[in-house]
């Protein structure tokens, strides 16, 4: 089975830092990875996905995340943290036919930013 | 409509009602799904449907009992919940063959008594 993996449940960074959240991904076939942001009492909201081609993808609010095989991680990056990124992050692996797929979520990092 | 919509926004409920979430997409979505999603968690799928068929029950209790009315639409019937059962409840749908990116709608956040 298909699993990923997210170092640290929490991270604080300040506002204006880098922002590095973390995502090791096990699978035995080329994945299918995802990141979704859920913001409080919200449901869950696509920030970028990894099919196939290109390595380095860029998502919505100026996020990114780049595949690397040799390492099995999918990291997310942002430049420069606002303070509208504090929320919970899910890193996501899908499993399964298109139209028929299992997404199987990491625990999570909750990401604070300090003013 | 890029969206997907769900109801009631909150449940409470007790352990001896019977009551149905809804959940809406006009996305032209092919496959539509449940999440539980507890406090600090991340979702775990209940169920799946692919073109109006059941085809993935991730051996959900019978308590729980999905429908799929049409293609646009997903419920969820809940009898005889327990408190344990207590959870935001997510719907999300996925266009089919094409494409293997999911949709959440908001949630219901569900309070058994």
């Amino acid at each position: 089975a298909q699993s990923v993996t997210q170092l640290g449940s929490h991270l604080s960074v300040s506002e204006g830092a880098l922002v590095l959240l973390r995502c090791n991904y096990s699978s035995s076939v080329p994945p299918y990875l995802f990141w979704y942001v859920q913001y409080p009492n919200q449901g869950l909201q696509l920030l970028l996905k990894y099919t196939t081609g290109a390595t380095l993808v860029k998502g919505i609010n100026g996020f990114e995340a780049e595949f690397k095989k040799s390492e099995t991680s999918f990291h997310l990056t942002k430049p420069s943290a606002h303070m509208s990124d504090a929320a919970e992050y899910f890193c996501a692996v899908s499993d399964g036919d298109f139209g028929n797929e299992k997404l199987t979520f990491g625990t999570g990092t909750r990401l604070t930013i300090i003013p | 409509d890029t969206e997907v919509t769900q109801t009631p926004k909150h449940l409470v409920m007790g352990m001896t009602n019977k009551k149905s979430l809804k959940c809406e997409q006009h996305m032209g979505h092919r496959a539509m799904y449940w999440y539980k999603q507890k406090a600090k968690k991340p979702p775990e799928l209940m169920f799946v449907y692919s073109y109006e068929k059941l085809s993935i029950n991730e051996s959900v209790p019978s308590r729980f009992s999905p429908e799929c009315p049409n293609s646009s639409l997903l419920n969820l019937h809940l009898h005889a919940l327990q408190p344990e059962d207590s959870a935001l409840y997510l719907c999300a749908s996925s266009p089919g063959r094409e494409s293997n990116e999911q949709f959440f709608g908001p949630g219901t956040r569900l309070t058994v008594l």
